[in-house]
């Protein structure tokens, strides 16, 4: 069946490294955009980053601009998130999610509501 | 950044009830709306899309009306499975936001 699954969360110090992981599975990852989507615990959901189907196209909330990088390999059906300089304020559940382009315009894309979403991961940022 | 409020934030209510979530935008989104279902240690479920839009497989209690900066989120008859927390999304520009969240709960 159509499943995402995300890897890679633990425990991580201040200003570290973390590298996450999203598996797919049951559809064509090819062709769909992804995201990532995090909530810190009792809290609200926070976008984080967006990817084309192939790669050419990617966004980020402010947050997150400068220290996390989103990927993805379709030859693996796999979906990255690479976090660097990490800080407490990043502690949260992070989600992969899915979704299809909408339109381009203007030089941007935008993207369709998120059909498919992972379990999620934890990753918590302390010392 | 386009904010989204979502009111009331926390509503109780019982089992058979009709009840209605509003979201309002900072500025106009035309239709790139999106409401999602949380419940507790889940991941959120997609319900309505493109304001009014059912998604495939989500019953048809749920309904959802509005364009430009003034959305809602109807439930006709409220089930057990239903008291979860509810976002609305807009995709119409950068950054992709989310509202606070409207937590239902039962009465």
């Amino acid at each position: 069946q159509v499943q995402l699954v995300e890897s890679g969360g633990g425990v991580v110090q201040p200003g570290r490294s973390l590298r996450l992981s999203c598996a797919a599975s049951g559809f064509t990852f090819s062709s769909y955009a992804m995201h990532w989507v995090r909530q810190a615990p009792g809290k609200g959901l926070e976008w984080v980053a967006v990817i084309s189907y192939d790669g050419s196209n990617k966004y980020y909330a402010d947050s997150v601009k400068g220290r996390f990088t989103i990927s993805r390999d379709n030859s693996k059906n796999t979906l990255y998130l690479q976090m660097n300089s990490l800080r407490a304020e990043d502690t949260a559940v992070y989600y992969c999610a899915r979704s299809e382009l909408g339109y381009c315009s203007g030089g941007s894309c935008f993207f369709d509501a998120f059909d498919i979403w992972g379990q999620g991961t934890m990753v918590t940022v302390s010392s | 950044d386009i904010q989204l409020t979502q009111s009331p934030s926390f509503l109780s209510a019982s089992v058979g009830d009709r009840v209605t979530i509003t979201c309002r935008a900072s500025q106009g989104i035309s239709s790139y709306l999106a409401w999602y279902q949380q419940k507790p240690g889940k991941a959120p479920k997609l319900l309505i899309y493109a304001a009014s839009t059912l998604q495939s497989g989500v019953p048809s209690r749920f309904s959802g009306s509005g364009s430009g900066t003034e959305f809602t989120l109807t439930i006709s008859s409220l089930q057990p499975e239903d008291f979860a927390t509810y976002y609305c999304q807009q995709l119409n520009s950068y950054p992709i936001t989310f509202g606070q969240g409207t937590r239902l709960e039962i009465k």
